[in-house]
């Protein structure tokens, strides 16, 4: 079956890390892959767009990766800040049709 | 820009009742999409309509849902009758183009509680 998995755990880290977020597919064959921040009572906002023929992508702080064998990204966010603090949430499009297929979210907590 | 304007923010009813959502795009955009959000089952794509036609329901649980979309400015995502498993916090989003690589912009959600 097809199966979208982020770590279900919180992510503790010191602000000035680097955080990393994970998030793994099978059965999906995805076009492209975004990932969106959530905050509490928020709806999700998008950060980055990364498609399949793309390795690499950066964005200020931000940096995702796209590995189609592993069948998986990292999202990496660089000198965290306790602001940086929310839920992080991979979408998979397939290109068939315009939806979106989303990952069931990672909360990150950055601490002083 | 407003942004998308989902009505009301909070809904409690109890179960049986009919249950009304709304959803106002961005002034623009031609998708529209519905979510709903729960501990156990994340974000789910409920039903997508583009230029005001739907194209994929495949995620309405069962036909107490319905969602039209009249005009380019409105949508509805009706539950008739509703149930406590209904109980989430349902999205609407839009997008500006028909196509998949698009940001979706969300609304700020209705928190659904039926009792």
């Amino acid at each position: 079956s097809q199966k979208i998995e982020q770590n279900s755990e919180a992510l503790n880290i010191q602000e000035g890390k680097t955080a990393t977020l994970t998030c793994n597919y099978t059965n999906y064959s995805p076009a492209y892959l975004q990932w969106y921040r959530q905050d509490p009572g928020r709806g999700p906002v998008f950060l980055l767009l990364i498609r399949e023929n793309e390795k690499e992508k950066r964005k200020e702080r931000l940096k995702v990766t796209f590995d189609t064998t592993l069948k998986q990204s990292l999202f990496h966010i660089t000198a965290s800040q306790p602001a940086d603090s929310a839920t992080y949430l991979c979408a998979l499009g397939t290109g068939g049709g315009n939806k979106l297929t989303f990952g069931t979210g990672t909360q990150l907590k950055v601490e002083l | 820009d407003a942004g998308v304007i989902q009505s009301p923010r909070h809904e409690v009813t109890e179960m049986g009742q009919e249950v009304t959502l709304r959803c106002k795009p961005i002034s623009g955009h031609n998708s529209l999409f519905w979510y709903r959000q729960t501990m156990m089952r994340g974000l789910e794509l409920l039903i997508y309509f583009n230029n005001n036609v739907p194209i994929d329901d495949s995620g309405m649980p069962e036909d107490r849902f319905s969602a039209k979309m009249p005009n380019a400015s409105f949508s509805t995502l009706k539950i008739q009758p509703s149930e406590p498993r209904d109980s989430a916090v349902y999205f609407c989003a839009s997008s500006l183009r028909t196509v998949s690589t698009d940001t979706q912009y969300f609304g700020p959600g209705t928190r659904l509680t039926v009792l």
